[in-house]
């Protein structure tokens, strides 16, 4: 089984539109979370941490369940900007990131 | 000024060659990573050194020997190059914490191509 499960996508979108991209982890000693965005050709980059209580970025909110070992990231008003993929990180053992298979965002006009 | 920084951007070989890339932070942070993306895209880790100690490594073949000077440094050797070996190879670093561990930051990626 995967550390880290997503659903790969796409998610073809209209601007202005919500989208929601789900995540579930294997392992339950899991400590820290995050969402990172990978544009074609480029370096992973963090996103956001998401935290225990749920937290918003702009436009960006994040979830986590540890309970269902479940993670979601949550964009409101789309832009065409926001297309690229999306990773869902999990770390434990303080040392080791496992990342998701990634989520890909097409946000058209 | 760049956090994570790894050379060379673009690596052609042929097979059955060595090469090296290398990697440098300067974040001063104690853990250094080196993770695989494939042609599918998902990033798998390779290595971890945690104040120039190996931590993690994971069943990666042998021709893979990381080396790390000093906590700011993790290079990555690849002796006798495969075909399977193509694949862009990133190098990361973060910070432990009491509680887990700050966020990893990424350099650029090296594309390997063996030819």
């Amino acid at each position: 089984r995967k550390e880290v499960e997503q659903d790969p996508g796409p998610f073809n979108v209209p601007e202005g539109a919500t989208v929601a991209f789900n995540c579930t982890y294997s392992n339950s000693a899991s400590q820290s979370f995050f969402w990172y965005r990978q544009d074609c050709r480029k370096e992973p980059k963090l996103l956001m941490s998401v935290y225990s209580s749920g937290n918003e970025d702009g436009r960006f909110t994040a979830q986590l369940n540890r309970a269902s070992q479940y993670i979601s990231l949550l964009i409101r008003d789309s832009k065409l900007s926001d297309s690229a993929t999306y990773l869902c990180v999990v770390n434990h053992n303080f040392n080791k990131f496992y990342f998701g298979s990634g989520t890909k965002l097409n946000v058209k006009p | 000024d760049t956090a994570v920084s790894q050379t060379p951007k673009y690596l052609v070989t042929q097979m059955g060659n060595d090469k090296s890339i290398k990697c440098e932070q300067n974040l001063g942070h104690d853990t250094m990573y080196w993770y695989k993306q494939d042609s599918k895209k998902f990033l798998k880790i390779m290595f971890s050194y945690n104040n120039k100690e190996l931590i993690i490594n994971e069943t990666v073949p042998n021709r893979f020997s990381p080396k790390s000077p000093d906590k700011a440094h993790l290079n990555l050797h690849i002796n006798s190059l495969e075909l399977g070996d193509s694949a862009v190879y990133f190098c990361a670093s973060s910070q432990v914490l009491g509680s887990g561990s700050t966020e990893a930051f990424f350099g650029q990626g090296t594309r390997l191509t063996v030819v």
